[in-house]
């Protein structure tokens, strides 16, 4: 199976500071088509999670752009250039790469 | 507008059973594959089961193997999550979701339902 490491756990940060996300898997998720198999979602208290990267970079319809990914192989960050309120939450990778689909273990943003 | 909509969940004793329904609306429910992942409150998601569009090849994770059954419904555009022999330790909540993967315009686990509890115990 695939293991996605995600780190920090808590991440403290004022409104309208970057938040940075990591996400380590323990095995390369590029496949031969130049993609990277790694989206990222958000999941406010309460609420299914919600699409915000896939293909490790591209951000999904509807997404405000201060969420960016990058990161190729084995190592992938989530930045949000200047968190707002809405965006207290906690954030998970996922590998669609191979079965069994697996998610990191999760990082909570909090104020 | 794109809806997943879960229900049957609820309380069930150790070693019985309970099917979830997940009802599509909103796009062509026949043309996605469709998955399951569940949640113990509090903690993080686990990946169940995948069903592909045409009903075959449904896949299961470690833990619930030879237990659950996923199978669908493309005229009524209903998935279904089919729990034997229950554990404590299935006690999660249940979100049936999207993949896009390989419809044009859409992406993977694009769309989630609000998610169906089902708490085995005694």
């Amino acid at each position: 199976d695939i293991i996605l490491t995600q780190s920090p756990d808590s991440l403290p940060v004022s409104l309208g500071e970057r938040a940075t996300i990591t996400c380590k898997s323990s095995q390369n998720i590029l496949y031969s088509n130049n993609l990277n198999y790694l989206a990222w979602f958000r999941q406010k208290p309460g609420q299914p999670p919600e699409l915000l990267i896939y293909w490790a970079s591209t951000r999904q319809s509807g997404v405000p752009d201060r969420f960016s990914g990058s990161g190729s192989g084995t190592e992938f960050t989530l930045t949000i250039s200047s968190l707002q309120a809405e965006d207290v939450a906690v954030y998970y990778c996922h590998q669609y790469y191979t079965l069994p689909l697996t998610f990191g273990g999760g990082t909570k943003v909090e104020i | 507008e794109v809806q997943l909509a879960e229900s049957g969940g609820g309380l069930v004793q150790p070693g019985g059973s309970l099917r979830l329904s997940c009802a599509a609306s909103g796009f062509t429910f026949s043309k996605y594959w469709m998955h399951w992942v569940r949640q113990v409150p509090g903690k993080g998601l686990e990946w169940i089961s995948r069903i592909k569009s045409d009903g075959s090849g449904a896949t299961y994770a470690d833990s619930v193997k030879g237990r659950f059954t996923t199978s669908r419904d493309n005229v009524n555009n209903t998935l279904y999550l089919q729990m034997d022999s229950l554990r404590a330790e299935d006690t999660a909540v249940y979100y049936c979701a999207r993949d896009g993967i390989y419809v044009i315009g859409s992406q993977p686990f694009d769309y989630w339902g609000q998610g169906a509890l089902v708490t085995v115990s005694s």
